[in-house]
């Protein structure tokens, strides 16, 4: 069975400084991976998506995750927040077995402060 | 290229009544699927179809029903509308192809729906 966790509910920032956002996920065969970002009262964008190619994805707005199979995680960063990136993160777990079943996570809300 | 389109986007309703979304997915995507969001509860998945069948199913009452059409456009429906009704309904669709794990939901701006 899939499952994601999202280790942060919330994440505060100062402009200019990394971000990371943690994403933890079981999964029972090899797991396609995605996070979105929901500005609000908007629906959710997709930052970026692992298919089992290269492990260190880059997605838009200069954010990337990495893969770790070992670790089971995939965390999100980027190394300069901006304030326009403050909205709430979700990762996704789906499974390669055709399924189509997607598992969000239960967001993490980043702040950014000036 | 046209997004998901959910209309409308804002509604007000009253208990006891029923209320119908539309989705109209990319052009292209064959799989339409639902979520309700919530404060309280988050994103949680409601069904999906594909090809005018419903393939998946969240744990949802009765009340909440769906339907794709032939040209993969979608309905949900909510019938005796009760006040933990009251979220934000989105829709995604997606290419679905058989054999990829990579198909990438997009998703649509939203119908927010509040019930008296």
């Amino acid at each position: 069975a899939q499952s994601v966790t999202q280790l942060d509910s919330h994440v505060s920032v100062s402009e200019g400084t990394p971000v990371l956002l943690r994403c933890n996920y079981s999964s029972s065969y090899s797991p396609s991976l995605f996070w979105y970002v929901q500005h609000p009262n908007k629906g959710l964008q997709l930052l970026l998506k692992y298919t089992s190619a290269a492990t260190l994805v880059k997605g838009i707005n200069g954010f990337e995750a990495e893969f770790k199979k070992s670790e089971t995680s995939f965390h999100l960063t980027k190394p300069s927040a901006h304030m326009s990136d403050a909205a709430e993160y979700f990762c996704v777990v789906s499974e390669t077995s055709g399924t189509y079943k997607y598992i969000f996570g239960t967001g993490t809300r980043l702040k950014v402060l000036a | 290229k046209a997004g998901v389109t959910q209309t409308p986007r804002y509604l007000i309703k009253t208990r006891g009544q029923q209320v119908t979304l539309s989705c109209s997915p990319i052009s292209g995507h064959r799989s339409v699927s639902w979520y309700q969001q919530t404060p309280g509860q988050g994103l949680q998945f409601l069904f999906e179809y594909f090809s005018e069948t419903q393939r998946n199913k969240g744990n949802f009452p009765g009340r909440f029903s769906g339907r794709q059409f032939s040209n993969s456009r979608s309905e949900m429906n909510v019938s005796t509308l009760e006040l933990g009704d009251s979220a934000l309904y989105l829709c995604a669709s997606s290419r679905a192809m058989v054999g990829s794990g990579a198909n990438v939901l997009t998703f649509g701006a939203g119908s927010r729906l509040t019930v008296l």
